[in-house]
């Protein structure tokens, strides 16, 4: 079946720098692909939804300058956490629409575990 | 707005326990349903779905039946096995075209032998 491979699946990092998250579509192509972030016994929040060739749309309340999002192909979607504090530790999850036969499916990834010192 | 809610975890069942995880949600028009789960390690996994009212989803000995009238979408499974222990999330879809899944906090299932 469809596969999205989501890389890292933890990163600790310092305050001040930036991380990029990879979301990949390995057997398929992605036109969209959403960015989710869970913050501890919290629901999966959608942040942005990302077309391929087109500007992300973000999800109100979350800064489209500090969360950068990139998806310059059909496989492949990038979250960059810029500037990342320890506010921004969180579980951040991709999940990608495929066509199936009938319709369409979302594929997620494993997640990435993020936390800021 | 839309949104959904599921009970609190964890929930902590020996082998062949009844399983049962409520879940309720508020939308407008008529939403479709989903159940996912997540093992440890592993990226979420659609279980299953209802798309309209008095569907029952089923896979895997779990089922989930859509109820308009309470606005609940409960995961049941008569018989739980260790394997099941992961996280479950109810989830719904606004049945627009583009639209991404409104999920629940999602509930931590272990099961013991």
């Amino acid at each position: 079946g469809a596969v999205v491979s989501q890389h890292p699946s933890r990163v600790i990092c310092k305050s001040g720098t930036s991380v990029k998250i990879e979301c990949r579509s390995l057997d398929f192509q992605a036109t969209t692909m959403f960015w989710y972030r869970q913050f501890p016994k919290q629901s999966l929040m959608l942040m942005a939804t990302s077309n391929e060739g087109s500007k992300a749309t973000y999800e109100q309340g979350v800064e489209k300058d500090k969360f950068l999002i990139n998806h310059a192909s059909l496989t492949l979607s990038t979250l960059t956490v810029t500037s990342a504090h320890p506010e921004d530790s969180s579980f951040y999850i991709c999940s990608a629409r495929a066509p199936v036969s009938g319709g369409e499916k979302l594929f997620f990834g494993s997640g990435t575990q993020l936390s800021v010192l | 707005g839309n949104s959904v809610t599921q009970m609190e975890g964890p929930v902590t069942l020996s082998e062949e326990a009844f399983l049962t995880i409520n879940c309720t949600y508020t939308a407008t028009g008529y939403p479709s349903l989903f159940w996912y789960v997540q093992y440890p390690g592993e990226g979420l996994q659609l279980l299953l779905k209802a798309t309209k009212a008095d569907d029952k989803g089923s896979n895997k000995g779990f089922e989930a039946t859509y109820r308009k009238e309470t606005t609940s979408f409960h995961l049941e499974k008569g018989s739980v096995q260790v394997s099941d222990s992961a996280v479950y999330f109810c989830a719904l879809n606004k049945n627009q075209a583009g639209t991404a899944l409104i999920f629940g906090k999602g509930t931590t299932l272990s099961v013991s032998s």
